[in-house]
Protein backbone atom coordinates (compact mmCIF):
# COMPACT_ATOMS: atom_id res chain seq x y z
CA UNK A 1 0.00 0.00 0.00
CA UNK A 2 0.82 3.63 -0.34
CA UNK A 3 3.31 4.88 1.77
CA UNK A 4 3.76 8.49 3.49
CA UNK A 5 7.38 9.52 5.03
CA UNK A 6 7.76 11.96 7.45
CA UNK A 7 10.28 13.56 10.02
CA UNK A 8 10.16 12.68 12.86
CA UNK A 9 10.23 16.08 14.65
CA UNK A 10 11.63 19.51 13.87
CA UNK A 11 12.43 22.55 15.78
CA UNK A 12 12.01 25.92 14.87
CA UNK A 13 12.51 29.16 16.81
CA UNK A 14 9.43 31.56 17.54
CA UNK A 15 8.61 33.97 14.64
CA UNK A 16 10.99 31.91 12.40
CA UNK A 17 9.17 29.66 9.44
CA UNK A 18 8.62 25.75 9.84
CA UNK A 19 8.51 23.80 6.48
CA UNK A 20 7.14 20.56 7.49
CA UNK A 21 7.26 17.81 4.36
CA UNK A 22 5.54 14.71 3.59
CA UNK A 23 7.12 12.29 1.19
CA UNK A 24 5.81 9.88 -1.62
CA UNK A 25 5.99 8.27 -5.07
CA UNK A 26 4.31 10.84 -7.31
CA UNK A 27 2.46 12.49 -4.21
CA UNK A 28 2.13 15.51 -6.44
CA UNK A 29 -0.79 13.13 -8.38
CA UNK A 30 -3.02 13.09 -4.78
CA UNK A 31 -4.49 15.45 -2.44
CA UNK A 32 -3.12 15.76 0.64
CA UNK A 33 -4.58 16.99 3.81
CA UNK A 34 -2.55 17.57 7.37
CA UNK A 35 -3.79 17.49 10.87
CA UNK A 36 -2.44 19.17 13.61
CA UNK A 37 -2.90 17.27 17.23
CA UNK A 38 -1.93 19.19 20.54
CA UNK A 39 -0.90 16.72 23.01
CA UNK A 40 -3.71 14.66 25.09
CA UNK A 41 -6.50 16.16 22.36
CA UNK A 42 -7.78 15.05 19.17
CA UNK A 43 -6.73 15.84 15.38
CA UNK A 44 -7.85 18.95 13.86
CA UNK A 45 -7.58 19.94 10.13
CA UNK A 46 -5.25 22.58 9.10
CA UNK A 47 -5.02 22.06 5.52
CA UNK A 48 -7.57 20.03 2.96
CA UNK A 49 -6.25 19.52 -0.66
CA UNK A 50 -2.81 20.33 -0.85
CA UNK A 51 -3.23 24.20 0.12
CA UNK A 52 -6.77 24.77 1.67
CA UNK A 53 -7.35 26.43 4.84
CA UNK A 54 -10.44 25.45 6.93
CA UNK A 55 -12.02 27.93 8.53
CA UNK A 56 -10.23 29.17 11.40
CA UNK A 57 -6.60 27.95 10.70
CA UNK A 58 -4.43 30.85 10.15
CA UNK A 59 -3.16 32.10 7.03
CA UNK A 60 0.42 31.85 8.85
CA UNK A 61 0.01 27.94 7.23
CA UNK A 62 0.00 27.24 4.24
CA UNK A 63 0.65 24.20 2.03
CA UNK A 64 1.90 22.80 -1.49
CA UNK A 65 2.62 19.86 -3.51
CA UNK A 66 4.61 18.76 -6.27
CA UNK A 67 6.87 15.91 -7.76
CA UNK A 68 7.42 13.65 -4.64
CA UNK A 69 7.20 15.84 -1.75
CA UNK A 70 4.45 17.81 0.01
CA UNK A 71 4.60 20.61 2.04
CA UNK A 72 3.43 21.95 4.95
CA UNK A 73 4.57 25.79 5.86
CA UNK A 74 3.89 27.68 9.16
CA UNK A 75 5.16 31.05 9.30
CA UNK A 76 5.96 32.96 12.18
CA UNK A 77 5.68 30.00 14.23
CA UNK A 78 4.18 30.61 17.51
CA UNK A 79 4.24 28.76 21.19
CA UNK A 80 1.29 27.74 20.33
CA UNK A 81 1.94 25.90 16.98
CA UNK A 82 3.60 22.98 18.81
CA UNK A 83 2.53 19.81 18.21
CA UNK A 84 2.09 16.55 16.10
CA UNK A 85 1.25 16.94 12.52
CA UNK A 86 -0.13 14.33 10.25
CA UNK A 87 -0.29 14.25 6.31
CA UNK A 88 -2.98 12.17 5.05
CA UNK A 89 -4.03 11.11 1.38
CA UNK A 90 -6.19 8.65 0.32
CA UNK A 91 -5.18 5.54 -1.36
CA UNK A 92 -7.33 4.86 -4.15
CA UNK A 93 -5.94 1.18 -5.27
CA UNK A 94 -7.14 0.14 -2.08
CA UNK A 95 -9.88 2.49 -1.37
CA UNK A 96 -8.43 3.32 2.08
CA UNK A 97 -7.06 6.53 4.00
CA UNK A 98 -2.97 6.43 4.57
CA UNK A 99 -1.39 8.52 7.08
CA UNK A 100 2.30 9.16 7.74
CA UNK A 101 3.65 8.86 11.17
CA UNK A 102 3.57 12.28 12.04
CA UNK A 103 6.25 15.06 12.85
CA UNK A 104 6.40 16.84 16.02
CA UNK A 105 6.65 20.26 15.83
CA UNK A 106 9.04 21.89 18.47
CA UNK A 107 8.96 25.54 19.14
CA UNK A 108 12.14 26.18 20.83
CA UNK B 1 -21.02 23.99 16.27
CA UNK B 2 -20.08 20.27 15.67
CA UNK B 3 -19.89 18.06 18.68
CA UNK B 4 -18.62 14.60 18.36
CA UNK B 5 -18.84 12.95 22.10
CA UNK B 6 -17.33 9.22 21.77
CA UNK B 7 -18.34 6.20 24.43
CA UNK B 8 -18.17 2.68 25.40
CA UNK B 9 -14.45 2.69 25.73
CA UNK B 10 -12.19 0.37 28.27
CA UNK B 11 -10.71 -2.43 29.23
CA UNK B 12 -11.50 -6.09 28.04
CA UNK B 13 -9.40 -9.20 27.76
CA UNK B 14 -8.50 -10.50 24.32
CA UNK B 15 -11.07 -12.19 22.25
CA UNK B 16 -13.57 -9.90 24.08
CA UNK B 17 -16.13 -7.42 22.57
CA UNK B 18 -16.67 -3.84 23.00
CA UNK B 19 -19.34 -1.23 21.31
CA UNK B 20 -18.68 1.77 20.42
CA UNK B 21 -21.42 5.40 20.37
CA UNK B 22 -21.08 8.57 19.08
CA UNK B 23 -23.48 11.76 19.70
CA UNK B 24 -23.35 13.91 17.04
CA UNK B 25 -25.05 17.48 17.70
CA UNK B 26 -24.16 20.86 15.69
CA UNK B 27 -24.91 19.14 12.02
CA UNK B 28 -27.57 17.02 10.19
CA UNK B 29 -26.03 13.95 10.95
CA UNK B 30 -27.88 12.12 8.10
CA UNK B 31 -26.41 14.59 5.04
CA UNK B 32 -22.36 13.28 6.18
CA UNK B 33 -20.34 9.96 5.92
CA UNK B 34 -19.28 9.34 9.28
CA UNK B 35 -15.69 7.65 9.79
CA UNK B 36 -13.53 5.83 13.06
CA UNK B 37 -10.02 6.23 12.45
CA UNK B 38 -7.69 5.60 15.85
CA UNK B 39 -4.32 5.91 17.13
CA UNK B 40 -2.34 4.02 19.37
CA UNK B 41 -1.37 5.51 23.08
CA UNK B 42 2.32 7.62 21.49
CA UNK B 43 1.33 6.23 17.80
CA UNK B 44 0.13 7.19 15.38
CA UNK B 45 -3.43 7.62 13.58
CA UNK B 46 -5.05 4.85 11.12
CA UNK B 47 -7.84 5.09 9.70
CA UNK B 48 -10.30 2.08 10.87
CA UNK B 49 -13.59 2.27 8.86
CA UNK B 50 -15.95 4.77 6.92
CA UNK B 51 -19.65 4.43 6.51
CA UNK B 52 -22.36 7.00 4.04
CA UNK B 53 -25.06 8.58 5.34
CA UNK B 54 -27.65 5.97 4.32
CA UNK B 55 -25.55 2.99 5.15
CA UNK B 56 -25.22 2.25 1.51
CA UNK B 57 -21.50 2.12 1.35
CA UNK B 58 -19.24 0.71 3.89
CA UNK B 59 -15.28 0.07 4.17
CA UNK B 60 -12.61 -0.81 7.00
CA UNK B 61 -9.37 -1.21 7.05
CA UNK B 62 -7.68 -4.45 6.42
CA UNK B 63 -6.43 -5.09 10.03
CA UNK B 64 -10.61 -5.03 11.11
CA UNK B 65 -12.30 -6.94 8.30
CA UNK B 66 -14.33 -9.28 9.73
CA UNK B 67 -14.11 -8.64 13.25
CA UNK B 68 -15.35 -4.64 13.99
CA UNK B 69 -18.43 -3.34 12.14
CA UNK B 70 -19.48 0.25 11.43
CA UNK B 71 -23.26 0.84 11.79
CA UNK B 72 -25.17 4.72 12.05
CA UNK B 73 -28.76 5.88 13.16
CA UNK B 74 -29.68 8.49 11.95
CA UNK B 75 -32.85 9.31 13.70
CA UNK B 76 -30.59 8.89 16.71
CA UNK B 77 -27.82 11.02 15.34
CA UNK B 78 -25.25 8.27 16.31
CA UNK B 79 -22.47 6.46 15.06
CA UNK B 80 -21.54 2.93 16.40
CA UNK B 81 -18.70 0.61 16.04
CA UNK B 82 -19.24 -2.88 17.17
CA UNK B 83 -15.97 -4.65 18.11
CA UNK B 84 -15.49 -8.38 18.93
CA UNK B 85 -12.54 -10.70 18.50
CA UNK B 86 -10.53 -8.27 19.91
CA UNK B 87 -6.58 -8.16 19.87
CA UNK B 88 -4.07 -6.65 21.76
CA UNK B 89 -3.03 -4.20 19.14
CA UNK B 90 -6.52 -3.22 18.53
CA UNK B 91 -5.78 -1.20 21.87
CA UNK B 92 -6.04 2.68 21.00
CA UNK B 93 -8.13 5.71 21.32
CA UNK B 94 -10.61 5.91 19.16
CA UNK B 95 -11.85 8.62 16.96
CA UNK B 96 -15.21 9.53 15.68
CA UNK B 97 -15.05 11.80 12.28
CA UNK B 98 -17.30 13.84 10.45
CA UNK B 99 -16.52 13.57 6.83
CA UNK B 100 -17.28 17.10 5.04
CA UNK B 101 -19.48 15.13 2.07
CA UNK B 102 -21.64 12.37 1.27
CA UNK B 103 -19.45 9.76 0.12
CA UNK B 104 -16.37 7.66 2.44
CA UNK B 105 -14.09 7.91 -1.08
CA UNK B 106 -11.86 9.77 -1.21
CA UNK B 107 -12.42 10.95 2.72
CA UNK B 108 -12.33 14.63 4.07
CA UNK B 109 -11.76 14.25 7.91
CA UNK B 110 -13.33 17.51 9.01
CA UNK B 111 -14.46 17.43 12.33
CA UNK B 112 -12.87 14.87 15.28
CA UNK B 113 -14.43 14.04 18.72
CA UNK B 114 -11.90 13.85 21.37
CA UNK B 115 -11.70 9.90 21.41
CA UNK B 116 -12.59 7.06 24.07
CA UNK B 117 -9.91 4.46 24.56
CA UNK B 118 -9.93 0.67 24.47
CA UNK B 119 -7.17 -1.08 26.03
CA UNK B 120 -7.18 -4.85 25.08
CA UNK B 121 -5.04 -7.15 28.03
CA UNK B 122 -5.36 -10.76 29.65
Amino acid sequence: SYVLTQTPSVSVAPGKTATLTCGGNNIGHYSVHWFQQKPGQAPVAVMFYDSDRPSGIPERFSGSNSGTTATLTISKVEAGDEADYYCQVWDSTVDHAVFGGGTKLTVL
Amino acid sequence: EVQLVESGGGSVKPGRSLRLSCAASGFTFGDYAMHWVRQAPGKGLEWVSGITPNSDTIDYADSVKGRLTISRDNAKNSLYLQMNSLRPEDAAFYYCVKDGATTISPPRFENWGQGTLVTVSS
